[in-house]
């Protein structure tokens, strides 16, 4: 079955310290990836995908995820953690139509100065 | 230009009402989604279009009727919904390569 778990349900850090979000995933096939970030009351703003090809991806808002095929893991990392970043954070993993995504139940960053 | 408009932001209607809830996109995605997030939830699909074409309804009671007018639109109808269908409706398009965008979601609450 597909599933995406994300072990972390609440992560504190200080601004300015660096920042990584795990995320495991179990899909059938060479999955299609996505970070997925949500401010309260908001939609979803994509933060990064990944599809093939290499396998640390940039996204937006100086994000990175390094996609890792023996662990099943796609994690999320940002060196400097900035206020603003206090979010809500999914990752998901995708079928081949990509818009069906799958969910990790999320995890929610709290950042203190 | 990456933007799924959604309209209303708001919404609050009684049991007996009917409700549409409006989604429009301009950036040539020919599929379009709904989705159904409860507080503190991930979101969970409900329907899914394809070239204008319902491809996917992932179980959802008849009280909830989509719609896709065009390419551009889709539309979600409501009609003697429950108190517990309260949540925010987001809507996505997406393309190959390309992932799934999302609008800012309807917040509806039934009273």
């Amino acid at each position: 079955a597909q599933s995406v778990t994300q072990p972390d349900i609440h992560i504190t850090v200080s601004e300015g310290a660096s920042l990584e979000l795990r995320c495991n995933y179990s899909y059938g096939a060479t999955p299609y990836l996505f970070w997925y970030v949500q401010s309260p009351g908001q939609g979803l703003q994509l933060l990064l995908k990944y599809f093939s090809g290499d396998t640390l991806v940039q996204g937006i808002k100086g994000f990175e995820a390094e996609f890792k095929r023996s662990q099943s893991s796609f994690n999320l990392r940002k060196p400097s953690v900035h206020w603003s970043d206090a979010a809500e954070y999914f990752c998901a993993v995708g079928a081949p139509e990509r818009g069906k995504l799958i969910f990790g139940q999320g995890t929610e960053l709290s950042v203190k100065p | 230009d990456t933007e799924v408009t959604q309209t209303p932001k708001h919404l609050v209607m009684g049991m007996t009402n009917k409700k549409s809830l409006k989604c429009e996109q301009h950036m040539g995605h020919r599929a379009m989604y709904w989705y159904k997030q409860k507080a503190k939830k991930p979101p969970e699909l409900m329907f899914v279009y394809s070239y204008e074409k319902l491809s996917i309804n992932e179980s959802v009671p008849s009280r909830f009727s989509p719609e896709c007018p065009n390419s551009s639109l889709l539309n979600l109808h409501l009609h003697a919904l429950q108190p517990e269908d309260s949540a925010l409706y987001l809507c996505a398009s997406s393309q190959e390569d390309r992932g799934a965008f999302f609008g800012q979601g309807t917040r509806l609450t039934v009273v």
